[in-house]
Parts: C-alpha cells; sequence; structure tokens
C-alpha cells in the first residue's frame, strides 16, 4: 500500500523551515527520500532504517519512529535550491522494492 | 561512474504497436528496478530483478508487459500492444545491495506518448 503524504504542497520564502511527513499501515524496515525537480529523474536524499541508522548528504535530517509508522524530513533554512517534488518510498523488511508516496511539492521563493 | 542510463529519452507509438526499452544500471549494482509515473503522482513499481533473478513482479501489471535482465547486466521493457494508458514516464534505477539498506540512482527514463 502506498504511504501517505502530507501535505500535497508548501510554498516558503528563502530561509525559512518545512517539515514533510510520510506515514504508512504497513510495518516499515526502512524510509527513503528522493527530490524531483521537474523533467529530471529522482535523486536520493536520506535513508532510516529500522533500528535507527540513518545514511545521507546535504543539509536535511529526517527521523523515523518505527512505532507510528512514519517519518518526517526536516528542510532548515531552505534555499532556492531545495524547490522540487519530495518523494519517500517505503520497504519491508528482505528484498522487497520500495513503495512510493504521491509527493509532496516545495517552491522555495526569493 | 557513469550513472543510469535508459534508451530510448523519448518515444512515440501507434496503439497497439510493440515498445522496448533499454536501461544500463550502474556497473557494480546488482539491483536493477522498473517504475513507472505519471504526471503528478510518485514512481510506481513494476519489477525488479536481483542480478539475472526477476524477484518481484507488481500484481497491477498486465501479462502485456514483460522484462528481462540476462547476465545480470543490462535490462529491457517491453510493452506489447500499446494502449494509450501505457503513456507515462519509464524510470530505471539501480542500487548496489539486496538488503535494501541503500538509496536508489534513478536513470533519465524514457517517456513513452501512445497515440
Amino acid at each position: 500500500q502506498q504511504p501517505v503524504q502530507s501535505p500535497q504542497a508548501v510554498i516558503l520564502r528563502e530561509g525559512e523551515d518545512a517539515v514533510i511527513n510520510c506515514s504508512s499501515s504497513k510495518a516499515l524496515y526502512s524510509v527513503h527520500w528522493y527530490r524531483q525537480k521537474h523533467g529530471e529523474a529522482p535523486v536520493f536524499l536520506m535513508i532510516l532504517l529500522k533500528g535507527g541508522e540513518q545514511k545521507g548528504h546535504e543539509k536535511i535530517s529526517a527521523s523515523f519512529n518505527e512505532k507510528k509508522q512514519q517519518s518526517s524530513l526536516y528542510l532548515t533554512a531552505s534555499q532556492l535550491s531545495y524547490s522540487g517534488t519530495y518523494f519517500c518510498g517505503t520497504g519491508g523488511a528482505g528484498r522487497r522494492a520500495l513503495t512510493f508516496g504521491s509527493g509532496t511539492r516545495l517552491q522555495v521563493q526569493p | 561512474d557513469t550513472g543510469v542510463s535508459q534508451d530510448p529519452r523519448h518515444k512515440i507509438t501507434k496503439r497497439g504497436q510493440n515498445v522496448t526499452f533499454r536501461c544500463d544500471p550502474i556497473s557494480e549494482h546488482n539491483r536493477l528496478y522498473w517504475y513507472r509515473q505519471t504526471l503528478g503522482q510518485g514512481p510506481e513499481f513494476l519489477t525488479y530483478f536481483q542480478n539475472e533473478a526477476q524477484l518481484e513482479k507488481s500484481r497491477l501489471l498486465s501479462d502485456r508487459f514483460s522484462a528481462e535482465r540476462p547476465k545480470g547486466s543490462f535490462s529491457t521493457l517491453e510493452i506489447q500492444r500499446t494502449e494509450q494508458g501505457d503513456s507515462a514516464m519509464y524510470l530505471c534505477a539501480s542500487s548496489p545491495d539486496p538488503q535494501g539498506s541503500y538509496g536508489y540512482t534513478f536513470g533519465s527514463g524514457t517517456r513513452l506518448t501512445v497515440v
């Protein structure tokens, strides 16, 4: 089942913060976050694994609540380059492929 | 590391024709995934391979879709008897590990338009 993302869209001014949420009805082994700019491929941002391990880059942080099967992506001091659509992808244990949410459109204005 | 390559970038075909897309993953990645994406939606899973073995196929995928990954290198996705509903961006991605603990690297996609 597809994870649910909220909000669907958000508009920010440069320097403002944003939080994007992702929730699943199934037990999760991992949560991935990707950013996709218009006309481009999704780009990997971060992975959060059951047990607390995180792997990622850039000035972005995230949390993973295993009990609630939820993850949140924190964008602080947003820059114009943060604009795009953010997708969470959720994976169960083992060898299953990711299931992606429908995305959150983020627009950062000067 | 040249990234994930997909060919062609764009394909326009008439309804009822067959089309084939190719994906070349990052060479040391043993997992290869196919997704489909329509405007305003997230990538929708189609199928994936661990080396040459096709391990999972979406239940939503009709029998008109088939994928191969001979010798565990490049992969092809074929759609037979295309329908207008097949119009979408077809994305290929690869990852280096079988446990799902690394991110996916996506290719730029093949945009299919069925007329």
